[in-house]
């Protein structure tokens, strides 16, 4: 089956720096979300992308399907944007999980 | 508009207890799955629905039965509490399968289950 991989598993910044997290996914996809995973454990859908760039605010996301990675960029962390973050795709009707980057934003 | 609601957020059993997670959605969805996410770990899926009266395995359905009698409701149910059943519980819904093209999913606030 398609295997997701997300890098870096562990991502401690300070208030107001940039980051990017990456999404690997080893098939092509018709559909790729990502979601934040707040510290009360709600998911929050941040980005369906399978293809191109959004931007939403702060964060921005882009996925280059040909080569297969989605990248995350966050501007100006806050501290409110700790959690994990997780990219899903699609594989025979099923969404699969890579194992999310937990982001820790430090005041 | 609910979205999509899960019942009970948190359950504490015994080992070979059983119960129903119950999860609704109210946005005339088709497509309904439950996961459960354990420590470390990204959401792994137990069992998915493309519609009423059809329900499908995934990655993990061993120990968990599930029904689709309305297109509003998907019921998880654990036959015999384990130990390692031990875990968040999240239910999700979309229009239409994750395959089809703009088919976000939305995941209700999960159910935390604890098996002693």
């Amino acid at each position: 089956g398609i295997q997701v991989e997300q890098s870096p598993p562990d991502l401690i910044l300070q208030e107001g720096a940039n980051s990017t997290l990456r999404c690997n996914f080893s098939d092509s996809v018709n559909n790729l979300q990502w979601f934040h995973q707040n510290p009360w454990g709600q998911l929050i859908n941040l980005f369906y992308i399978p293809s191109g760039t959004k931007q939403n605010g702060r964060l921005s996301a882009t996925t280059v399907a040909t080569e297969r990675y989605s990248l995350l960029y966050i501007s100006s962390s806050q501290t409110t944007d700790s959690g994990v973050y997780f990219c899903a795709v699609e594989g025979a009707q099923k969404l699969v999980f890579g194992q999310g980057t937990r982001l820790t934003i430090n005041p | 508009n609910a979205g999509v609601t899960q019942t009970p957020k948190f359950q504490v059993l015994k080992t070979g207890q059983s119960m129903t997670l119950q999860c609704a959605q109210d946005m005339n969805h088709e497509y309904m799955s439950w996961y459960r996410q354990d420590p470390g770990m990204g959401l792994r899926l137990i069992h998915y629905s493309v519609g009423a009266g059809i329900t499908d395995q995934g990655e993990v359905p061993n120990g968990y039965n599930v029904s689709r009698s309305t297109t509003e409701d998907f019921p998880l149910r654990l036959l015999s509490a384990a130990p390692s059943q031990t875990s968040v519980y999240f239910c999700a819904s979309s229009y239409g399968p994750p395959g089809s093209r703009n088919q976000p999913q939305h995941f209700g606030d999960g159910t935390r289950l604890s098996i002693l």
